[in-house]
């Protein structure tokens, strides 16, 4: 089992649907990481949120929306989506220390119909 | 600004020869560089990291890289490949300060012929 369960594994909405995706790490890290994986493109940081910051990259669209009740909780909650939003959504956890690597889940495979 | 580099999206070799996956790095601090891999279906794994201290780094798996500073790169190899190592590989750096944020690589899509 790993450290870092997410939740749904699959999910496929409509463009007027609202979901959220669910992230939960058993690591006691103090950080906890959205990422986007399309195809043929890098890893794209979506939210990091810890202790000390949180930070959203600036290209992310506002139909995304995090939520970071605790620092084991994550949640990234959907809404009105586009069909090229169609990706793997991965989540993450590390300590905020230098060199610190982090944990990845196995991501929710999202398809926008 | 930090960045990586992976030259090659697809390395293919055959099973029991040396893997070798290329990675480039620019960072205006000292780096902190990772090599993850990523089975089909699968989220990321590490393998090895780099921080400090001795520039040769041994991971799972049989895998070693190398961080070259005058080269400002950390190549990841296997001297005998596995069919099971088939999969894609991503090498990433990271800032020092503040939460982790990995920059990652394009990736390499590693296939093992029989």
């Amino acid at each position: 089992e790993t450290g870092v369960t997410q939740t749904p594994r699959h999910l496929v909405m409509g463009m007027t649907n609202k979901k959220s995706l669910k992230c939960e790490q058993h690591l006691g890290h103090n950080a906890m990481y959205w990422y986007k994986q399309s195809a043929k493109k890098p890893l794209e940081l979506m939210f990091v949120y810890s202790l000390e910051e949180r930070v959203e990259n600036n290209s992310v669209p506002s139909r995304f929306s995090p939520e970071c009740p605790n620092s084991s909780h994550l949640f990234l909650h959907l809404h009105t989506l586009q069909p090229e939003d169609s990706a793997l959504y991965l989540c993450a956890s590390s300590y905020t220390g230098e060199g610190t690597e982090a944990f990845f889940g196995q991501g929710t495979r999202l398809t926008v119909v | 600004a930090q960045s990586v580099t992976q030259l090659g999206s697809h390395v293919s070799v055959s099973e029991g020869a040396l893997v070798l996956l290329r990675c480039n790095y620019s960072s205006s601090v000292p780096p902190y560089l990772f090599w993850y891999v990523q089975y089909p279906n699968q989220g990321l794994q590490l393998l090895l990291k780099y921080t400090t201290g001795a520039t040769l780094v041994k991971g799972i798996n049989g895998f070693e890289a190398e961080f070259k500073k005058s080269e400002t790169s950390f190549h990841l190899t296997k001297p005998s490949a596995h069919m099971s190592d088939a999969a894609e590989y991503f090498c990433a750096v990271s800032r020092i300060q503040g939460a982790q944020k990995l920059v990652f690589g394009q990736g390499t899509r590693l296939t093992i012929n029989p």
